[in-house]
């Protein structure tokens, strides 16, 4: 089984930028590929990026390029989002998710219990 | 940007069988995968690549994909059946796409 844990909810000011972590425990492959999901309060689930650090490549969604940055610690089995030039539309649950990448077109397997990022001033 | 269709709710008794469709360009040409979402709580996959069950998920639960439209079905549905569930695929810029979900009812 695989475990992702997040970092805690957070409060931040228009403007600023927040960094969230996902740390991964139990049976990591090589393939693994991390991503960025979130969702806005009462909305549906969104995609952010994703990055697959086994061919060091990182995608984005359109809409976050510019202002969102994925990077993952191979030695500690963790990823890191972090969302610059936050506005109140960025308040949302973001959820850490992995799949194998072996297959382009592969699932989220494994999810993190989500991390509460409140924008407000 | 690819996009998917996804009904808002749908409502069925229990015992009865629940279908959610997924609607898209040819995605009957794609890999669909399917999360349910209770509230309060993080997506967890009920299928993957249309039809594949992962490990703790029900028999009940089952898919379909081709032509314009794929398909969860939920057989025999409980009242802890009840939850959103959304529909996903990877478009050709390698960028992950979920339909708009849809309300699982149980009357």
């Amino acid at each position: 089984q695989v475990h992702l844990a997040q970092s805690g909810a957070d409060v931040k000011k228009p403007g600023s930028s927040v960094k969230v972590s996902c740390q991964a425990s139990g049976e990591i492959f090589i393939s693994f590929a991390f991503n960025w999901v979130r969702q806005a309060p009462g909305q549906g689930l969104e995609w952010m990026g994703g990055v697959i650090p086994l061919v060091n490549r990182t995608n984005y969604a359109h809409r976050f390029q510019g202002r969102l940055s994925i990077t993952t610690d191979e030695s500690t089995s963790a990823a890191y989002m972090e969302l610059s030039g936050l506005r109140s539309d960025d308040t949302a649950v973001y959820y850490c998710a992995t799949g194998s990448s072996l297959l382009n077109v592969y699932s989220f397997d494994h999810w993190g219990l989500g991390t509460l990022v409140t924008v407000s001033s | 940007s690819y996009e998917l269709t996804q009904a808002p709710s749908v409502s069925v008794a229990p015992g009865e069988t629940a279908r959610i469709t997924c609607g898209g360009d040819n995605i009957g040409d794609e890999s669909v995968h399917w999360y349910r979402q209770k509230p309060g709580q993080a997506p967890v996959l009920v299928i993957s690549f249309d039809k594949d069950r992962p490990s703790g998920i029900p028999e009940r639960f089952s898919g379909s994909n081709s032509g314009n439209t794929a398909t969860l079905t939920i057989s025999g549905v409980e009242a802890g059946d009840e939850a959103d569930f959304y529909c996903q695929v990877w478009d050709t810029n390698n960028n992950a796409v979920f339909g708009g979900g849809t309300k699982l009812t149980v009357l």
